[in-house]
């Protein structure tokens, strides 16, 4: 079955700065790959997705690269603001039909002021 | 729309128990799910429908028995509760033709 790594598990940025966590998945079936941010006690919240025909999406100060070839993707957040600071988890899945839907540990991020 | 719905919101239960976390969506999605998040970890699957009286295991289904007679509700039953399932559950929805899934806001479990 699919496998999806995910780095760093905590990572801390001053407010303005970027950052940048990354995934690995293992399954080259696996064609969509949203991206989840989750604030502490609340429910998991899509932010982001790409699909496997795509190499880079962007939404404001949010993007999303896909390397199929080394099945790697990545979130960039720019300009880092205090209500960013969440936990952040990728996923992959197969688009179509049930989507099983295989999702990483999370990282969590600190914006400090 | 009140979106995905669960409850109860948390929940205390004695090694042995039986109880039912109960979804709800009212955006007549077909596709259902059924996700446990431990501690610092990520989402794992329980079980999953793909329509009324349509229902599948996923990655970690020992211990939980879904039903889906409806397309608004799939409860989830756990029949004899052991500590591993302290958890928190979450209940998530997709309509067919997109792949965005919706989830609940969650069912905190305590099994002591």
């Amino acid at each position: 079955g699919e496998n999806v790594e995910q780095h760093p598990s905590t990572l801390s940025v001053q407010e303005g700065d970027s950052a940048v966590i990354k995934c690995t998945y293992s399954d080259s079936a696996s064609n969509y790959f949203p991206w989840y941010k989750q604030e502490l006690g609340k429910r998991p919240q899509l932010i982001i997705d790409i699909r496997s025909n795509v190499g880079e999406k962007k939404d404001q100060r949010i993007a999303v690269t896909l390397n199929k070839t080394a099945k790697h993707f990545s979130l960039h957040i720019t300009e880092t603001q205090p209500e960013d600071s969440a936990v952040y988890f990728c996923a992959a899945s197969n688009a179509g039909g049930y989507q099983k839907v295989t999702f990483g540990t999370g990282t969590k991020l600190q914006v400090i002021p | 729309n009140a979106g995905v719905t669960q409850t109860p919101k948390f929940r205390i239960l004695k090694i042995g128990q039986s109880m039912t976390l109960q979804c709800a969506q009212d955006m007549n999605h077909n596709y259902m799910y059924w996700y446990r998040q431990d501690p610092g970890m990520g989402l794992k699957l329980i079980y999953y429908s793909v329509g009324a009286g349509i229902t599948d295991k996923g990655e970690v289904p020992n211990g939980y028995n879904v039903s889906r007679s409806t397309t608004e509700d799939f409860p989830l039953r756990l029949e004899l509760a052991a500590p591993s399932q302290t958890s928190v559950y979450f209940c998530a929805s997709r309509d067919g033709t997109q792949e965005t899934q919706y989830f609940g806001p969650g069912t905190r479990l305590l099994v002591l």
